[in-house]
């Protein structure tokens, strides 16, 4: 089982929906959860952290459900600035005690339609 | 701020050559990140500085690959000998703490 699994996509939405993605992570021990958004032919930006109660920004939310090992993101009200990759961050633990490594999942492309 | 910049933005050169990329961490940033993305394996760690001391390389392909941080303020990598496999975008990344990355905008590599 892959560290950080994501949907590759593509999720073709049309202007205006509401779209989720999911991503699931394998190590129980995994600790700081993060998006990040990847433009095409452009590098990563961080989007938001992801918290243990679920956070908002604008019209983007976060959850985080530890027990089913997975982090979501909902974005409301789609636009057609959002098309892009969206990257799944897992700090994972590995190898000697104490140590983690910031893990990332390939991606799920979103295109919004007009 | 200027942000991280990296050097070249594109760079083909011919298998067994000397690859050598550079960076310039944001200023104030005590992290530096070296990551390599293709199609195939994602965004990859190969290995993190912290106040310009390599922290964990694990991520190192092998031998070929090496990588330094004179100061805190430039880092290399270098791949020696190149191989068609090494073609990917390399990215660098720093940041205050160890999250909340902040990633320049690549170095294309392509070699043929």
């Amino acid at each position: 089982r892959k560290e950080v699994e994501q949907d590759p996509g593509p999720f073709n939405v049309p202007e205006g929906a509401t779209v989720a993605f999911n991503c699931t992570y394998s190590n129980s021990a995994s600790q700081s959860f993060f998006w990040y958004r990847q433009d095409c032919r452009k590098e990563p930006k961080l989007l938001m952290s992801v918290y243990s109660s679920g956070n908002e920004d604008g019209r983007f939310t976060a959850q985080l459900n530890r027990a089913s090992q997975y982090i979501s993101l909902l974005i409301r009200d789609s636009k057609l600035s959002d098309s892009a990759t969206y990257l799944c961050v897992v700090n994972i633990p590995y190898s000697g005690a104490g140590s983690y490594q910031l893990t990332f999942g390939k991606g799920t492309k979103l295109s919004v339609i007009p | 701020d200027a942000g991280v910049i990296q050097s070249p933005r594109h760079e083909v050169t011919e298998m067994g050559q000397e690859v050598t990329l550079r960076c310039k961490p944001i200023s104030g940033h005590d992290y530096l990140f070296w990551y390599r993305q293709t199609m195939m394996r994602g965004l990859e760690l190969l290995i993190y500085f912290n106040n310009n001391v390599p922290i964990d390389d694990s991520g190192m392909p092998e031998d070929r690959f090496s990588a330094k941080m004179p100061n805190a303020s430039f880092s290399t990598l270098k791949i020696q000998p190149s191989e068609p496999r090494d073609s990917a975008v390399y990215f660098c990344a720093s940041s205050r703490t160890y999250y909340e990355q902040y990633f320049g905008p690549g170095t294309r590599l392509t070699v043929t």
